[in-house]
């Protein structure tokens, strides 16, 4: 009964350099978010999606960040041409879709980007 | 934008101590669920709230959701070293996404 699974749990990228971040949702659970955790911050949200769609992308950064959910496989969060200020913890949840909206959001372990 | 404002950010007790922990908002919210979370690990779920003036319980835990759905708090009773960790509120406003609080460090010390 495997939870969310995030990988990689570290990973380090030189500035200028690509970070795929990977996320597989619980089993049976159709919706994905990505919140960041900034050192010393709280946590924000970046972006919601369901399978093939983007339904709410109004916390992630217009420029070098996107995120997709495919038909198969698991979500994907991307950031090209990363800069310092990008390191920080990066968390995936997911969640059923309830009658009473999808509000029950379980969390995986994060990836931690150290960006050198 | 919603916030929701948690206290106290620190807190540090001795074992067989009560406390409790305040989430306050100006908004309404849709549901409320608190967090706890590990050094370097995610949140893990520990309850949700919908109702206003609902009350749960987790063992030594409970949780309180306002009666107006602006305000939740959590109280532990008995506090143990185990309880040790960051937790966290977060709160749904009509929309899926969750809007946290900035959380509350807490130390049950021996």
């Amino acid at each position: 009964n495997a939870g969310v699974m995030q990988n990689p749990r570290h990973l380090v990228r030189r500035r200028g350099q690509e970070a795929r971040l990977r996320c597989s949702p619980m089993k049976g659970h159709s919706h994905v978010y990505w919140y960041r955790q900034l050192p010393e911050e709280g946590l924000k949200f970046m972006v919601y999606l369901q399978k093939e769609n983007i339904i709410d992308e109004s916390g992630m950064p217009k420029e070098r960040f996107s995120a997709e959910f495919p038909k198969e496989g698991p979500s994907i969060l991307r950031i090209q041409q990363v800069v310092r200020g990008d390191s920080a913890a990066y968390f995936c949840a997911s969640s059923l879709n309830s009658p009473f909206g999808a509000y029950e959001q379980y969390f995986g372990p994060g990836t931690r980007l150290t960006v050198t | 934008t919603q916030l929701l404002e948690q206290s106290p950010q620190f807190l540090s007790i001795q074992e067989g101590e009560n406390l409790t922990v305040y989430c306050n908002s100006s908004s309404v919210f849709s549901s409320l669920q608190w967090y706890r979370q590990e050094p370097g690990e995610g949140p893990v779920l520990l309850v949700t709230v919908v109702t206003g003036g609902e009350v749960k319980k987790l063992k030594r835990l409970t949780f309180q959701f306002g009666d107006a759905r602006k305000d939740s708090s959590l109280h532990i009773t008995a506090a143990q070293p185990g309880d040790t960790g960051l937790y966290l509120c977060a709160g749904t406003y009509l929309a899926q996404k969750l809007v946290f609080g900035q959380g509350t460090r807490l130390t049950i010390n021996p």
